[in-house]
């Protein structure tokens, strides 16, 4: 089966860095993607990691270490907008190829 | 370009009631699956399909069934509603090709059951 850990909540203020954490038990992995998702809307992708390392993309990286089942979301220069859940989301390998399974979520309060 | 659509966005069910959501999109994606969000929760998969005439179930799939007869469309059937299945419904495709890995969502159906 799957499983993935994330922290409940996290608090910073703008303008701020945090970190996401998400550590994942899977019998089979492709890849490990992250998902925003503000109250009342629908989760929308930001990145994906096939490979350890850091992905880039504007004020948001990604980073996985795959023998340590383990990877997180960096969100750089915090802006209020950015307070909204963040999922992991893991792509099963192999016979689940095509199923993606998510954590909990990561609810990010922005305080000014 | 609508992307995923889901309907209906909300709907109140009684106890024992049947209906279906319906989920279109207009992408071409091979990969359509649903996913339900309980509150504070993540999403649970339901079921999916990796193209028409292909169903196969998730990690939720007692108390629901699906159809893929187009590519376009994949509607979720609830029978026999019960309160449990009180949740937010999501829709989401995906194509073989480029872009394997990003999820497209669609608004979400929010469904309750009395």
């Amino acid at each position: 089966g799957q499983s993935l850990e994330q922290p409940s909540e996290v608090t910073a203020v703008e303008g701020a860095i945090v970190q996401i954490n998400c550590t994942y038990q899977t019998s089979g992995f492709y890849g490990l993607s992250w998902y925003q998702q503000h109250d009342g809307g629908a989760p929308t992708f930001l990145s994906y990691n096939a490979l350890d390392g850091l992905e880039e993309t504007g004020r948001f990286s990604s980073f996985l270490s795959r023998s340590d089942s383990y990877g997180y979301l960096l969100l750089q220069e915090l802006q209020m907008k950015d307070s909204a859940s963040y999922f992991c989301a893991v792509r099963g390998a192999v016979g689940n190829f095509n199923k993606f399974y998510f954590g909990s979520g990561t609810k990010l309060n922005v305080k000014p | 370009n609508a992307g995923v659509t889901q309907t209906p966005k909300f709907r109140i069910l009684k106890i024992g009631q049947s209906m279906t959501l319906q989920c279109t999109q207009d992408m071409n994606h091979n990969y359509m699956y649903w996913y339900r969000q309980d509150p504070g929760m993540g999403l649970k998969l339901i079921y999916y399909s990796v193209g028409a005439g292909i169903t196969d179930k998730g990690e939720v799939p007692n108390g629901y069934n699906v159809s893929r007869s187009t590519t376009e469309d994949f509607p979720l059937r609830l029978e026999l509603a019960a309160p449990s299945q009180t949740s937010v419904y999501f829709c989401a495709s995906n194509s073989a090709a480029s872009g394997a890995n990003v999820l497209t969502f669609g608004a979400g159906s929010r469904l309750t059951v009395l």
